[in-house]
Order: C-alpha cells, then structure tokens, then sequence
C-alpha cells in the first residue's frame, strides 16, 4: 500500500502567490517523522522543514509551512511568496520509528511551475 | 564545508556489467543511506548504514550491496545489471539516528544501463 500520497502530479503558480502542495500520509505508528524535499533539474534534494508526530505546533522555516493535521494524516506544504527559483519537483516523505528511524518512504511527487 | 560528494556523477553500462557507486558523507556523520530514483518517480529506500553495520534494507534483490569504511564512506555495488536498474542513484547523510535528524543528499550518480 502506498504510504505517502502526492495527488498533484504538477501544478503552476505566479510568481508572489502562495501555493499548497498536497500530502497524506498512512501509517498506524504514533511516532513518525514528516519531510519535505525540493528537487530541482540538477536531481539533488533538498531539505525543506520537518515535523515530527508529536509536535503540537505546525512546523516553519522561512517561506515554507507545514500543515500539519493529524487526524487527517495530513502534511500539506505551503510556499508564500513564491519566486522562479521555486520550480522544482517537491515530495513529501515519512520516516517511520520501526524502521530505527532509518529509511524514507517517499511520495511521487509534485512538479511545481512558477510563471513570471 | 563540504556536502555528501558521490561519484561518479553519470555512468553508462551493459546489461549484465556490475556497477560500483561512491558516496562520503558530510564530515561528522556517521549514518549514510542510499536510494533509487527511476524517472518520474520519488526514490526508493536501498540501504542504510550505521557505524559501519547496516541497519535497513529496501525491497531490493540481493544483485545490490553496500558496505560503510571506518571513515563513513560507502560502496554501492550493483552486480549483474539489468535494464530496470537506469536510475538516479542517490545517497543521503545524517549525523544520527533521532527522529528528527534530517537527512542531506548528494548530487546522485546516474546510472544508464544499455
């Protein structure tokens, strides 16, 4: 069963406007970490922001906010302000304690567009 | 300072040929995991490496190994290749393994196997 599920296969965004990336998440552990990543042409991923199953607060770094809403087993990334250098597949991923906190269950991703 | 470097940046093989990928993780990290990206799909857990000892292993055959040096660098070995296996190869680096230990990946190697 997929554990991580990305709906948007891409999407375009204006430059200066928010968008949501989509994420759900299954897992039947109460500990579970959530990521997200950005990865431009060049193929290296790049860590965004985290947040961990218990934190009660919805995790922030800079332009990026995560969504985070529990009894949904929801992880949505939201990017204010958007810029050109935004474009980029982005997947969310899931770190499971059983798995010692090792391996990263990804999503298929989201190709995001931003247009001048 | 240096992120995780990983090497060589693409290589082209024969169906049938093994494959050696390196990574070196950023200094002071201990745990080094390695990943397969096919195109148009997010990657897919190999192997993780802990001081040395595996500590995880992904739906892989066991045409695919690795091994950690005491210096935390990593060998990806892919024997017996097969046309499935062109892929972006990716290995990522933490400092530990707490929940809230990001990981940093490399440029990853790509892969094309003819």
């Amino acid at each position: 069963a997929q554990k991580i599920t990305q709906t948007q296969p891409g999407m375009f965004v204006q430059e200066k406007e928010a968008v949501t990336l989509d994420c759900t998440y299954d897992t039947s552990d109460q500990s579970y970490g959530l990521f997200w990543y950005k990865q431009p042409s060049s193929g290296e991923m790049i860590f965004l922001i985290y947040q961990g199953s218990y934190d009660e607060q919805n995790a922030t770094e800079g332009r990026y906010s995560l969504n985070f809403q529990k009894a949904r087993k929801s992880a949505n990334l939201v990017i204010s302000a958007s810029q050109l250098g935004d474009s980029a597949m982005y997947f969310c991923a899931m770190r499971e304690a059983p798995d010692s906190w090792g391996k990263l269950q990804f999503g298929a991703g989201t190709q995001v567009v931003v247009t001048p | 300072d240096a992120g995780v470097t990983q090497s060589p940046t693409h290589l082209i093989k024969t169906r049938g040929q093994h494959v050696t990928l390196r990574c070196s993780p950023i200094s002071g990290h201990k745990s080094v995991s390695w990943y397969q990206q096919v195109l148009g799909q997010g990657p897919q857990f190999i192997f993780q490496y802990y001081e040395k000892e595996e500590r995880g292993r992904g739906n892989f055959p066991d045409r695919f190994s690795a091994r950690q040096f005491p210096n935390y660098s990593s060998e990806l070995n892919v024997n017996a290749l097969l046309l499935g296996d062109s892929a972006l190869y990716l290995c990522a680096s933490r400092t530990g393994l707490a929940a809230y230990n990001e990981q940093f990946f490399g440029p990853g190697t790509r892969l094309t196997v003819l």
